[in-house]
């Protein structure tokens, strides 16, 4: 089955810097991959994502980029402000059913003001 | 529109027990899941269904079972409840959008379940 790494587990950044989170799947045949921010206590809700006939999506501080050869795939947020601060997974799995994902440990990021 | 809703917010069970986690939604998925999610890790795949009267198993299907008689629900039981299954759980839905692709997939609030 699929294996999703996720890194780095835990981000602190300045408000105003940019961060980057970096995953690696393993299944050649996965062609969507999510990206979710849980805050505290809440639900996981999607902020973007990417399907494998595309490299790159962009949506407005966020952006999501897609390496198919190597299997790696990286979510970037620019000028982070506090609010961005939460826990965020990436997943991998066929677009013809996001709900059947496998998801990475995470990335706890912090963004101080 | 309600999204996805589940059923309770939080359950103490004594281990040996059984009882069901609900999961209803009202956008007409075809697709829902149940995932579980430990401390530290990401959520993990335990049963999920591409439609009424179809499951199959997921990552971490032991100890769970999942039925879907309509569109609308998808509960999950435990049959004898272990302190192993202590997490969070969180039901998911998604629509196929035909020739090959779904939406997002939309979870629940989750229910945190305890087993002492």
């Amino acid at each position: 089955g699929e294996n999703v790494e996720q890194h780095p587990s835990t981000l602190s950044v300045q408000e105003g810097d940019s961060a980057v989170i970096k995953c690696t799947y393993s299944d050649s045949a996965s062609n969507y991959f999510p990206w979710y921010k849980q805050e505290l206590g809440k639900r996981p809700q999607l902020i973007i994502d990417i399907r494998s006939n595309v490299g790159e999506k962009k949506d407005q501080r966020i952006a999501v980029t897609l390496n198919k050869t190597a299997k790696h795939f990286s979510l970037h947020i620019t000028e982070t402000q506090p609010e961005d601060s939460a826990v965020y997974f990436c997943a991998a799995g066929a677009r013809t059913n996001a709900g059947k994902s496998t998801f990475g440990d995470g990335t706890t990021l912090t963004v101080k003001p | 529109n309600a999204g996805v809703t589940q059923t309770p917010k939080f359950q103490v069970l004594k281990t040996g027990q059984s009882m069901t986690l609900q999961c209803a939604q009202d956008m007409n998925h075809e697709y829902m899941s149940w995932y579980r999610q430990d401390p530290g890790m990401g959520l993990r795949l335990i049963h999920y269904s591409v439609g009424a009267g179809i499951t199959d198993q997921g990552e971490v299907p032991n100890g769970y079972n999942v039925s879907r008689s309509t569109t609308e629900d998808f509960p999950l039981r435990l049959l004898s409840a272990a302190p192993s299954q202590t997490s969070v759980y969180f039901c998911a839905s998604s629509f196929s959008l035909g020739g090959g692709g779904s939406t997002e997939a939309f979870f629940g609030q989750g229910t945190r379940l305890t087993v002492v």
